[in-house]
């Protein structure tokens, strides 16, 4: 079972940041937060992850709270092309184990 | 660098058939994991493989088996298909060295069963 929880769906506006959520509250020492997103029934895409430090790259930021038990990924100027279906994944083996994720939707 | 590529795109079968799709890696990279995506399901693990050798197995039945070649390159069978094997599947590779490689997809195969 996938151990993350998400909201099923969210709005932003385009050029907002879009801040999705995602509590992994059962996380342990050594596994990393991973997030993919998927358009459209294509293959996921990779975001980003990371351990315990905030993550930032061209696509996106990550934030964990020190606690480690939510983390929070931020695409700061939403576009259209970032409709898709985001997914926060607890990771400690070679399988990714997917919930249901968030259903992103960027309006004009 | 080219992505992973999936072969072939789309494909129409009839329940009792069966079925190959393949999966070419990103070069250099030794690890290739399968996955189901149904609407039913969402996206579930089938199997992964690392040199040649199945290294981890999803909860599906025998009927869905792989193989890996000496250049990594991975194929996907499903023998005697059912109505329900209809999904999207998909395969992703990494360099194989643990769970902080990053996996990455291709575009997948998209199957349908009569």
């Amino acid at each position: 079972d996938a151990k993350t929880t998400q909201p099923p769906s969210m709005d932003c506006a385009e050029g907002r940041a879009a801040n999705l959520p995602c509590n992994h509250s059962t996380i342990s020492g050594n596994e990393y937060v991973y997030w993919y997103r998927q358009i459209h029934s294509q293959g996921p895409q990779y975001i980003i992850h990371g351990l315990k430090n905030n993550e930032t790259n061209e696509m996106a930021s990550l934030i964990i709270t020190e606690d480690r038990k939510s983390s929070t990924l931020i695409l700061p100027h939403a576009t259209l092309r970032d409709t898709a279906v985001y997914y926060c994944i607890v990771r400690d083996t070679d399988k990714l184990i997917f919930g249901t994720g968030t259903r992103l939707q960027v309006f004009p | 660098k080219a992505g992973v590529t999936q072969t072939p795109r789309y494909l129409i079968k009839t329940r009792g058939q069966q079925v190959t799709l393949s999966c070419s890696p990103i070069s250099g990279h030794r690890s290739v994991s399968w996955y189901q995506q149904t609407p039913g399901q969402g996206l579930q693990f089938l199997f992964e493989y690392f040199s040649e050798t199945q290294r981890n197995k999803g909860n599906f039945p025998g009927r869905f088996s792989g193989r890996q070649f000496s250049n990594s390159r991975s194929e996907m069978n499903v023998s005697t298909l059912e109505l329900g094997d209809s999904a999207l599947y998909l395969c992703a590779s990494s360099l194989g060295r643990g769970y902080t490689d990053t996996q990455y997809f291709g575009p997948g195969t998209r199957l349908t069963v009569l």
